[in-house]
């Protein structure tokens, strides 16, 4: 099946700092890219979509300003975390969709823990 | 307010037991229909997806789901759990008549398979 990575699997960064996420499909084109954010013992929470080559749409109640999302390519979307806090720390998942006509699938990273110091 | 609900959030079972585990949804339109499972550690796996056609739906590792359009259900099971079934599971729906076809996750439910 499909396979998405992300790098780095886990980061520890001080408060005021800047972080990036990498998410890449590794066998597939990914037209559009999801970023989720799951806190422990919690389900997954969309935070914004980005589609190739435009800018990213996001959920309500997500900054835009400190979670910017850049997909520049149709194999790598990245997240970078601005002035990181420590309530930002989280487990940060991407999912890329491959897209079949009006169904699809997403498929999903292996996530990374960031941790906020 | 649109959602998906998994009314177990924590099942324990012991080998052998047959399992199942509930999502309702709230979207009144066509959906799209998933399984997810995340074992200790490791990312979010496909078990299984309905999206139209025979609505009993046979996944990977044994499990089904039945799609009960009437009951805005789609009901997780497995005839036998074994230990490695330990993980957490979670549904999640993709409405078809919005805009945007999102995927909406429920709140997991959390399995504990005693050898």
């Amino acid at each position: 099946g499909a396979v998405v990575s992300q790098h780095p699997s886990r980061v520890i960064c001080k408060s005021g700092t800047s972080v990036k996420i990498e998410c890449r499909s590794l066998d597939f084109q990914a037209t559009t890219m999801f970023w989720y954010r799951q806190f422990p013992k919690q389900s997954l929470m969309l935070m914004a979509t980005s589609n190739e080559g435009s800018k990213a749409t996001y959920e309500q109640g997500v900054e835009k300003d400190k979670f910017l999302i850049n997909h520049a390519s149709l194999t790598l979307s990245t997240l970078t975390v601005t002035s990181a806090h420590p309530e930002d720390s989280s487990f940060y998942i991407c999912s890329a969709r491959e897209a079949r006509g009006v169904s699809y699938e997403q498929y999903f990273g292996p996530g990374t823990r960031l941790t906020v110091t | 307010a649109q959602s998906v609900s998994q009314h177990n959030h924590h099942v324990i079972l012991s080998e052998a037991a047959s399992l199942e585990l509930g999502c309702n949804y709230s979207y009144g339109g066509t959906v799209n229909l998933f399984w997810y499972v995340q074992y200790p550690g490791q990312h979010l796996q496909l078990l299984l997806k309905y999206f139209s056609g025979d609505p009993l739906v046979k996944g990977i590792k044994g499990f089904e789901a039945e799609f009960i359009k009437s009951k805005f259900s789609f009901n997780l099971r497995k005839p036998s759990v074994q230990w490695s079934d330990t993980a957490e599971y979670f549904c999640a729906v993709k409405p078809l008549n919005t805009g945007f076809q999102k995927l909406v996750f429920g709140t997991g439910t959390r399995l504990l398979v005693s050898p």
